[in-house]
């Protein structure tokens, strides 16, 4: 069975501020891939980012960056210097080898105030 | 290029009643996957569909139900419907091989 864990229900910050959301995953494929969505208020979800298993390098995409650490099953988000756009629904979600369907973290609400 | 896009918006239906969805995959994508996300909680897989046939299921009752057509579309039909249906249903197309799932706005159903 896979399981994705998204501990912080809700964080609040003040524009300009540092945020990083936790993930946590459990699975026991060896080859498996870590999503991150976003999920604005209009509802859709926004594909921010896929990694592999066997890719543990961390990337950086503008403020956006991910920390994947095999070692303790996590796969962080931090959004550095947020802003009031920032404000959504972040989501974690892991894909295994056997198939196709994406199994979701309960999510974090993001809200940046000015 | 259009993305993904899902009919009706909102949908307002009473307990017992059918439900059809509707969706268009992006331009390009062959795959259809269907979500349930209740009230604030995330996303969960209902089935997904290639080639017009279901190839993989979540853990949901018969009572929901998909189709997809020669030019990639997909309806989700939900029979007997209960008041605990009552969620946002997403749809996310991909292309074969390609595992990133593009989603669409979704329809919000309320079971009255």
């Amino acid at each position: 069975a896979q399981k994705v864990t998204q501990a912080q229900t809700e964080i609040s910050v003040v524009e300009k501020e540092d945020v990083t959301l936790d993930c946590v995953y459990e699975t026991r494929d060896t080859t498996y891939y870590l999503f991150w969505y976003k999920q604005p208020p209009s509802g859709e979800l926004v594909f921010l980012i896929r990694r592999n298993s066997f890719d543990e390098q961390n990337e950086i995409s503008g403020r956006y960056s991910w920390n994947f650490q095999k070692s303790t099953s996590s796969f962080n988000f931090t959004i550095t210097a947020s802003q009031v756009v920032d404000s959504a629904v972040y989501f974690c979600a892991l894909m295994g080898n056997a198939g196709n369907m994406l199994t979701f973290g309960g999510g974090t609400r993001l809200m940046v105030k000015p | 290029d259009a993305g993904v896009t899902q009919s009706p918006t909102h949908l307002i239906k009473t307990r017992g009643q059918q439900v059809t969805l509707r969706c268009s995959p992006k331009s390009g994508h062959d795959t259809v996957s269907w979500y349930q996300q209740a009230l604030g909680q995330g996303p969960q897989f209902i089935f997904q569909y290639y080639e017009e046939e279901e190839r993989q299921r979540g853990n949901f009752p018969d009572r929901f139900s998909g189709h997809q057509f020669p030019n990639y579309s997909s309806e989700l039909n939900v029979n007997a419907l209960l008041l605990g249906d009552s969620a946002l249903y997403l749809c996310a197309s991909s292309l074969e091989g390609m595992n990133i799932q593009y989603f669409g706005a979704g329809t919000r159903l309320s079971v009255l």
